[in-house]
């Protein structure tokens, strides 16, 4: 019973460089979701995605791709990493039938510090 | 613009005392609110939510009160316990929004033995 589960848990990245943060969820979620948290600014998305092939922007896209090719992986790819991409990036996923959206699981976040 | 704001970065309080944490938001389609808790180095874990149509909802020491007139939310731990020393955000979503979640800037309670 795994839940969501994100890598790494810690990275340092040099400015230019790029890299993705693994997310995968073993719920079956149709809905997941990236989110970065600033000190005191609480959780921001970035992106999210429906289900397997579709995706779309959250509130902070800019700088950030993703993709959702199967229902359990969502990928995070970071293509020339700037120091305001230093985060602590949470990936979440849900199970939204209708109207309702049946609470988020978190996974346990990745550290990214751009040097 | 901030959407969910929690004016109170932090909370200090002593075993066994109330903890009261606030929320405050400004959309007024909020319609499902809910607190999360978060322990470091961890995500966030779900705690309690409410919906727009009722005013209160209890969850053994955890109580959250809705005051929709206000656009202020509060959640209540009675009795605090140091394990409860946790950030705690509030969130929000609207049906017509695809009910994505909207967080707030989170509090930190701190309680003493």
């Amino acid at each position: 019973n795994a839940g969501v589960t994100q890598t790494p848990k810690f990275r340092i990245l040099k400015i230019g460089q790029s890299m993705t943060l693994q997310c995968t969820q073993d719920m079956n979620h149709n809905y997941m979701y990236w989110y970065r948290q600033d000190p005191g600014m609480g959780l921001k998305l970035i992106y999210y995605s429906v289900g397997a092939g579709i995706t779309d922007k959250g509130e902070v896209p800019n700088g950030y791709n993703v993709s959702r090719s199967t229902t359990e992986d969502f990928p995070l790819r970071l293509e020339l990493a700037a120091p305001s991409q230093t985060s602590v990036y949470f990936c979440a996923s849900s199970y939204r039938r209708g109207p309702l959206n049946y609470g988020y699981t978190f996974g346990s976040g990745t550290r990214l510090t751009v040097v | 613009d901030q959407q969910v704001k929690q004016n109170s970065p932090s909370l200090s309080v002593q075993e066994g005392r109330i903890s009261i944490l606030n929320c405050d938001y400004t959309n007024s389609m909020f319609d499902y609110f809910l607190w999360y808790k978060k322990y470091p180095a961890e995500g966030p874990t779900f705690l309690i939510s409410i919906s727009s149509i009722k005013d209160k909802n209890e969850d053994g020491r955890f109580t959250v009160f809705l005051n929709k007139s206000a656009k202020h939310l509060s959640l209540h731990i009675v009795p605090s316990q140091p394990g409860d020393s946790a950030v705690y955000f509030c969130a929000a979503s609207a049906n017509n929004a695809g009910n994505m979640l909207t967080f707030g800037g989170g509090t930190r309670l701190m309680v003493k033995p």
